[in-house]
């Protein structure tokens, strides 16, 4: 079945440069998802991608898609402390339903001053 | 993005009784949502997804008696959780599909005591 795997810390430096990385594997996903969740809130869409691209780029937010690889990263430049959080990739999966978003376990990143 | 609330953001009640969850799309109308269980310090696991009009879809293992979904308006989506117990307490989350996105609630946190 289909899943998605993210590494589950990272911890930078306010100013550096944070890279979350997240496998997939459903290719036949046609849209891949970050979002941010802060302790006891629900879930903030930041970005997402076509399965078509290859980057995308939104202020100070890079999405990279390999697709040969189902490999998906999230570049965040200039880490600042708000920006810590929980962050959370998607793939798209399309079941009997509707289109559900399948999710990793969550990427924690840690800002220090 | 599509504003999504929740309602309550907080309960606590007592095994073996019911709470309803209310799920409203405050911009968009939406035709399909989904309910999502987090637990803690783990990634969000759909539980059933809803249509307007029809009947919920669940996914494999969640019991459709106990957990109650009401789709009745393209704007509004209830997740009851009959006679409650403690293994029930968790943080549900809904979703709103727009198009290719998904936008969240900011999540209900149950506690059965």
């Amino acid at each position: 079945g289909e899943d998605v795997e993210q590494s589950l810390f990272l911890s930078v430096r306010e100013g550096d440069s944070s890279v979350i990385n997240c496998t997939y594997t459903d290719s036949s996903s046609t849209y891949l998802y970050w979002y941010k969740q802060e302790p006891g809130a629900g879930l903030q869409l930041l970005t997402y991608i076509f399965s078509n691209m290859d980057m995308k780029q939104d202020q100070r937010l890079t999405v990279l898609l390999n697709k040969k690889d189902k490999h998906l990263s999230l570049r965040i430049a200039d880490t600042q402390t708000g920006d810590s959080a929980i962050y959370f990739c998607a793939e798209s999966s399309t079941n009997q339903a509707g289109t559900a978003l399948i999710f990793g376990k969550g990427t924690t990143l840690s800002v220090s001053s | 993005g599509a504003v999504v609330s929740q309602h309550p953001s907080w309960v606590i009640c007592k095994s073996g009784t019911s709470v309803k969850i209310e799920c409203r799309s405050l911009d968009f109308q939406a035709t399909t949502m989904f309910w999502y269980r987090q637990f803690p310090k783990k990634s969000l696991m759909l539980m059933a997804t809803s249509n307007e009009g029809s009947k919920a879809t669940y996914e494999q293992g969640v019991e459709k008696d106990k957990f109650l979904i009401n789709h009745a308006s393209l704007t509004l989506s209830t997740l009851t959780v009959t006679s409650a117990h403690p293994e029930d307490s968790s943080f549900y989350i809904c979703g709103v599909k727009i198009q290719e996105t998904q936008y969240f609630g900011p999540g209900t946190r149950l506690l059965v005591l």
